[in-house]
C-alpha cells in the first residue's frame, strides 16, 4: 500500500464547476495535512493546510479532512481555466516522521 | 530577491560529468530539503538539513552528495550519474524541522536534470 494515494486523473470540469480531488494516506497517527498546486513546468506552491476533522475554507478553496477514514480531499469551487494544474496531497507521517506526496491528480479546466 | 531561488533551471550532463545544484533560501528559514520529482511518481525526499546539519539521507546513492554550509545555502553535488537520475530537483525550505511540521514547506522553481 502507498503511504499517500491520489488519483492521478486527468479530471476535467466545466468553467464554474466544483473540482473534488481526493487523497487517502496509510498512517493513522498523521496530523498535518496539505495541499499543493503544481503548474506545468513550475515548481509545488502550498495553496491549503489542514490539521482537525471537518472543513477549512480559503476562498474558492475548502478542504476536509476525516482522520477516521484517512481521508483528505480539496474542493475548487467555480473553477476556472487558470486552475488546470496537478494538486498534490502532502501528510506528514508521524509514524515516519517525514511528509508523503502522493503523485498528484491532474486537473484540466475547460472554458 | 524573496523566496527560494536554484540555479541553474536546467541542466543536461554526461555519465562521467561532475555538476553541482545550488539553492538559496531568502526567508530566514532554519531547514533545507532535496527532493527528486519524476514523471508519475510522488516527489521523493533525498536529504533534510537543518541549521546547517544534516539530519537525514533517505538511502540515497553516493553519487548525490549534498552540502549546506549555512542555513541559507544548500548544494547537491552530481557525479558518475545513470540516466534515470534524470529528473526534476527542487529545493525547498521551511522554518524549521519538527514533529509537528505545520507550516508546509516554500519550494524552489527546481533544476531539470537530463543525463545522457
Amino acid at each position: 500500500q502507498k503511504e499517500v494515494e491520489q488519483n492521478s486523473g486527468p479530471l476535467s470540469v466545466p468553467e464554474g464547476a466544483i473540482a473534488s480531488l481526493n487523497c487517502t494516506y496509510s498512517d493513522r497517527g498523521s496530523q498535518s495535512f496539505f495541499w499543493y498546486r503544481q503548474y506545468s513546468g513550475k515548481s509545488p506552491e502550498l495553496i491549503m493546510s489542514i490539521y482537525s476533522n471537518g472543513d477549512k475554507e480559503d476562498g474558492r478553496f475548502t478542504a476536509q479532512l476525516n482522520k477516521a477514514s484517512q481521508y483528505v480531499s480539496l474542493l475548487i469551487r467555480d473553477s476556472q481555466p487558470s486552475d488546470s494544474a496537478t494538486y498534490l496531497c502532502a501528510v506528514n507521517m508521524l509514524r515516519l516522521d517525514q511528509f508523503y506526496f502522493g503523485t498528484g491528480t491532474s486537473l484540466t479546466v475547460i472554458p | 530577491e524573496t523566496g527560494v531561488t536554484q540555479t541553474p533551471r536546467h541542466l543536461v550532463m554526461g555519465m562521467t560529468n561532475k555538476k553541482s545544484l545550488k539553492c538559496e533560501q531568502h526567508l530566514g528559514h532554519n531547514a533545507m530539503y532535496w527532493y527528486k520529482q519524476s514523471a508519475k511518481k510522488p516527489l521523493e525526499l533525498m536529504f533534510v538539513y537543518s541549521l546547517e546539519e544534516r539530519v537525514e539521507n533517505n538511502s540515497v546513492p553516493s553519487r548525490f552528495s549534498p552540502e549546506c554550509p549555512n542555513s541559507s545555502h544548500l548544494f547537491l553535488h552530481l557525479h558518475t550519474l545513470q540516466p534515470e537520475d534524470s529528473a526534476l530537483y527542487l529545493c525547498a525550505s521551511s522554518q524549521d524541522v519538527t514533529r509537528d511540521r505545520r507550516e508546509g514547506y516554500t519550494f524552489g522553481s527546481g533544476t531539470r536534470l537530463t543525463v545522457v
